[in-house]
């Protein structure tokens, strides 16, 4: 039991690049959610998906798309990277009633 | 918008209690308290909640005033391992979705 996994743990792209962060949970989660962190900030929420099929906007989506490929899989794209999106991102999971969200070990991306 | 105001730093001795204060004055009636804590930059790890009684875990207590305004998380004897950022959250409701708003927390160092 994994729990939920990121991948990759590091990458750096150029300014215009895109790339695509995966995030896989094992936990039978119906909501997904992610994260960006900036140094010395707490997390702020980029999109959720509160059930298989379904996302949502959160506080800072622009820039990003994202996926809800099924159950186990809710991944993140940037098109076209840029600077302002260096930060380390992280996804989490929660079931439809449970009361902790579970953390992945997170996503260091660095846009030069 | 971060709905909690915590202390920006805080040092504690080892083996002693660690009181750690939050305030979330405009907190709604049906939104509980949620304790995250995030170590080296690691995925955020969830400690406690409440709605407006006292809890107590394994891992720490959380002590909610009568008026909901503030609350404190109670480490009772902290360890060196205990060294984090520590997140007091609101947990809010988006229709009938809820989620996590994180402010910046309080940086812990527990000292020998």
């Amino acid at each position: 039991n994994a729990g939920v996994t990121q991948t990759p743990k590091f990458q750096v792209l150029k300014t215009g690049q895109s790339m695509t962060l995966q995030c896989a949970q094992d936990m039978n989660h119906n909501s997904m959610y992610w994260y960006r962190q900036d140094p010395g900030m707490g997390l702020r929420l980029i999109y959720y998906s509160a059930s298989e099929g379904t996302t949502d906007k959160g506080e800072v989506p622009n820039g990003y798309n994202v996926s809800r490929l099924n159950k186990r899989e809710f991944s993140l794209r940037l098109e076209s990277a840029a600077p302002s999106q260096t930060s380390v991102y992280f996804c989490a999971g929660t079931g439809q009633f449970a009361d902790e969200q579970f953390f992945g070990p997170g996503t260091r991306l660095t846009v030069l | 918008d971060a709905k909690t105001t915590q202390p920006p730093s805080m040092d504690c001795a080892e083996g002693r209690a660690a009181n750690l204060p939050c305030n979330h004055s405009t907190i709604s009636g049906n939104e509980y308290v949620y304790w995250y804590r995030q170590i080296h930059s690691q995925g955020p790890q969830y400690i406690i909640h409440g709605l407006k009684n006292n809890e107590t875990n394994e891992m720490a207590s959380l002590i909610i005033t009568e008026d909901r305004k503030s609350s404190t998380l109670i480490l009772p004897h902290a360890t060196l391992r205990d060294t984090a950022v520590y997140y007091c959250i609101v947990r809010v409701w988006i229709g009938s979705f809820q989620k996590l708003v994180f402010g910046t927390g309080t940086r812990l160092l527990v000292s020998p």
